[in-house]
């Protein structure tokens, strides 16, 4: 089993529309979680992190964890054409305070006007 | 303002040769990592260094050898280069904060150096 799982997708939503992106990892060890964004050609950007269970908002984008299910997801809310890019779960397994994040293999998300 | 930076950017060579990639930060973090993302973009960590001692050590050949000359860079050196080394070499830095929101050590990913081995 994967450390870190997410479906490569691709997937893809319609302009507007709520996309929804998700991960299981491993390790209930893991302490915090991370979703970045990468466009072709491009190094990873962060969009947020999550470390509590719950939910968690940042403008267009939410972060919701359930450590129990070893479960987080990214909605992004009004795709917009911008937002196609592939997106990367990151955790830190372990739970060290040095960050050693494993990666998922990343969802491609394509929004379509 | 670059806060983390790479050199080169574009790097073709032959195999058997010998290469060197460089990161710099001016962050003020305390731990650099290096990444390899192959041709399938799954993203894998390398190395890291805290404060120029190295802390995280992944099963990587020899033959990628990592030096920190001080917190601010983390330089790749690579001998011996084979094909299966192409892919994309990613540096990123982080600092451990403890915060309202949650302990965190996010990463900042550098501009990348593509690799070709021919």
């Amino acid at each position: 089993q994967k450390e870190v799982e997410q479906n490569s997708g691709p997937l893809s939503v319609p302009e507007g529309a709520i996309a929804s992106l998700n991960c299981t990892y491993s390790d209930r060890g893991s302490q915090s979680f991370f979703w970045y964004r990468q466009y072709s050609g491009k190094s990873p950007e962060l969009i947020m992190f999550i470390y509590s269970n719950g939910d968690k908002e940042d403008g267009r984008f939410t972060a919701q964890l359930n450590k129990a299910s070893q479960y987080v997801s990214l909605l992004i809310r009004d795709s917009q054409p911008s937002d196609s890019a592939t997106y990367l779960c990151a955790v830190n397994v372990g739970g060290t305070s040095y960050g050693k994040l494993t990666f998922g293999q990343g969802t491609i998300l394509t929004v379509h006007p | 303002d670059t806060a983390v930076s790479q050199t080169p950017k574009y790097l073709v060579t032959q195999m058997g040769n010998d290469k060197s990639i460089k990161c710099e930060q001016n962050l003020g973090h305390d731990t650099m990592y290096w990444y390899k993302q192959d041709s399938k973009k799954f993203l894998k960590i390398m190395f890291s260094y805290n404060n120029k001692e190295l802390i995280i050590n992944e099963t990587v050949p020899n033959r990628f050898s990592p030096k920190s000359p001080d917190k601010a860079h983390l330089n790749l050196h690579i001998n011996s280069l084979e094909l299966g080394d192409s892919a994309v070499y990613f540096c990123a830095s982080s600092q451990f904060r403890r915060s309202i929101a949650g302990p965190t050590d996010t990463q900042y990913f550098g501009p990348g150096t593509r690799l070709t081995v021919l």
